[in-house]
């Protein structure tokens, strides 16, 4: 029953490595988000699709790489991690763009080492 | 661009005395306010925002546009309130993009 679910919930992995992390939805929704909560709790906005069409891409390196292969998932690829990809990862999703309240999954830890 | 101010990283109050999370937004446009909760090992969820006007587990918030202000409010504080709090911004014309403040923890003691 889950509405928005991440997999894994932990990944520790070292530098230099290509990881990736899963997003789904259920609840029939257009919009997907990324975004990451820092070691100080600060939460940012990565990316944002809606019906698989990126439509926000915050300054983020470009090891990070979303990728949607239909509405109820978004993907999150990091290519060549670095110590300060560190952090916590959540996925969010709404109905559309135009001030929907966004649902956020579980998130995932990632420690790199 | 948009900011999200939480002036307070810590609240500490007894059970049942008042709290009041300051939140300040800075935007030129028409703003979509909302007030996020992460209970402990919980996942971020909504608590309220402000087109609907409603209390929810006894909190109210007030949108100040003159103030450029939206503090969350309630005036018996619970053990059960005790979590981390965050103000968030919507942007429409930007996609939905949320804005959030850096959070406050609220401590209820006993």
């Amino acid at each position: 029953d889950t509405a928005v679910s991440q997999t894994p919930k932990y990944l520790v992995t070292q530098m230099g490595n290509d990881k990736s992390i899963k997003c789904e939805q259920n609840l029939g929704h257009d919009t997907m988000y990324w975004y990451k909560q820092d070691s100080k709790k600060f939460l940012k906005i990565m990316f944002s699709y809606n019906n698989k069409e990126l439509i926000i891409n915050e300054t983020v390196p470009n090891r990070f790489s979303p990728k949607s292969p239909d509405k109820a998932h978004l993907n999150l690829h990091i290519n060549s991690l670095e110590l300060g990809d560190s952090a916590v990862y959540f996925c969010a999703s709404s109905q559309g763009q135009g001030g929907d309240t966004q649902y956020f999954g579980p998130g995932t830890r990632l420690t790199v080492l | 661009a948009q900011r999200v101010t939480q002036p307070e990283k810590l609240l500490s109050v007894f059970k049942g005395a008042p709290v009041e999370l300051k939140c300040n937004y800075s935007y030129s446009g028409s703003p979509e306010l909302f007030w996020y909760v992460q209970y402990s090992r919980q996942r971020l969820q909504l608590l309220l925002r402000h087109i609907s006007r409603e209390s929810i587990k006894g909190f109210t918030a007030d949108l100040n546009k003159g103030e450029t202000s939206f503090h969350l409010k309630k005036p018996f504080a619970q053990e059960e309130d005790s979590a981390m709090y965050y103000c968030a911004l919507g942007v429409r014309a930007a996609g939905n993009k949320l804005t959030f403040g850096g959070g406050t923890r609220v401590l209820v003691k006993p």
